[in-house]
């Protein structure tokens, strides 16, 4: 299995919903991220996580929850968000973390739209 | 703070003809990556690029990279019409970071 899965590939939600988004992948890598896209801008990174546990958080909203309940998985939830959220959130992975990045792998992505 | 810039923004080109997106970073990094991206889609993996001097080539697209410089190129040759995409080089900055740039939109017509 060479390949980052992202569920559900479209989301529409209310302000006043908690939702959450998910990412996996079974390739062994160590070290998963989640991005934000907003149309024709470059991805934008939000979280990083790294054997399990979160190492970098770009000064990201609180209604933005990341979650990583073991090395295949990785979660965001949702609550009480904006439309200027409104984006495709793309996960990635890379086999290791620390040292020199290895190649990202990214995931389909998730079209969120907040109505 | 590392900043990465592409240029153009956008490139309009004709089939069979031949160009050069250029992607020029702040700091230093002897890390390049080169990513494409079709509309409403995800990003897939064209070219990492590890060293100074560093040259890949895929079709008709050849990365290269100059650290010294801080420079990178994608050079698209004998264009084709399922070559029109945007196109991404980002930057590892630390050791978990990639610093994308601000792409580059291709069309190519006939």
């Amino acid at each position: 299995d060479t390949e980052v899965t992202q569920t559900p590939k479209h989301l529409v939600m209310g302000m006043t919903n908690k939702k959450s988004l998910k990412c996996e992948q079974h390739m062994g890598h160590r070290a998963m991220y989640w991005y934000k896209q907003k149309a024709k801008k470059p991805p934008e990174l939000m979280f990083v996580y790294s054997y399990e546990k979160l190492s970098i958080n770009e000064s990201v909203p609180s209604r933005f929850s990341p979650e990583c309940p073991n090395s295949s998985l990785l979660n965001l939830h949702l609550h009480a968000l904006q439309p200027e959220d409104s984006a495709l959130y793309l996960c990635a992975s890379t086999p290791s973390a620390g040292g020199a990045l290895p190649e990202q792998y990214f995931g389909p992505g998730t079209r969120l739209t907040v109505t | 703070e590392l900043k990465v810039e592409q240029n153009p923004l956008f490139l309009s080109m004709q089939e069979g003809k031949n160009y050069t997106i250029y992607c020029n970073y702040s700091t230093t990094s002897d890390r390049l990556y080169w990513y494409r991206q079709d509309p409403g889609k995800s990003l897939e993996s064209l070219f990492v690029l590890l060293s100074n001097g560093a040259v890949k080539q895929e079709g008709r697209l050849m990365a290269s990279l100059d650290t010294k410089a801080r420079l990178s190129t994608l050079h698209i040759t004998a264009a084709v019409h399922d070559l029109s995409a945007t196109y991404f080089c980002a930057v590892a900055r630390n050791t978990d970071k990639l610093i994308f740039g601000t792409g580059t939109r291709l069309q190519v017509f006939p």
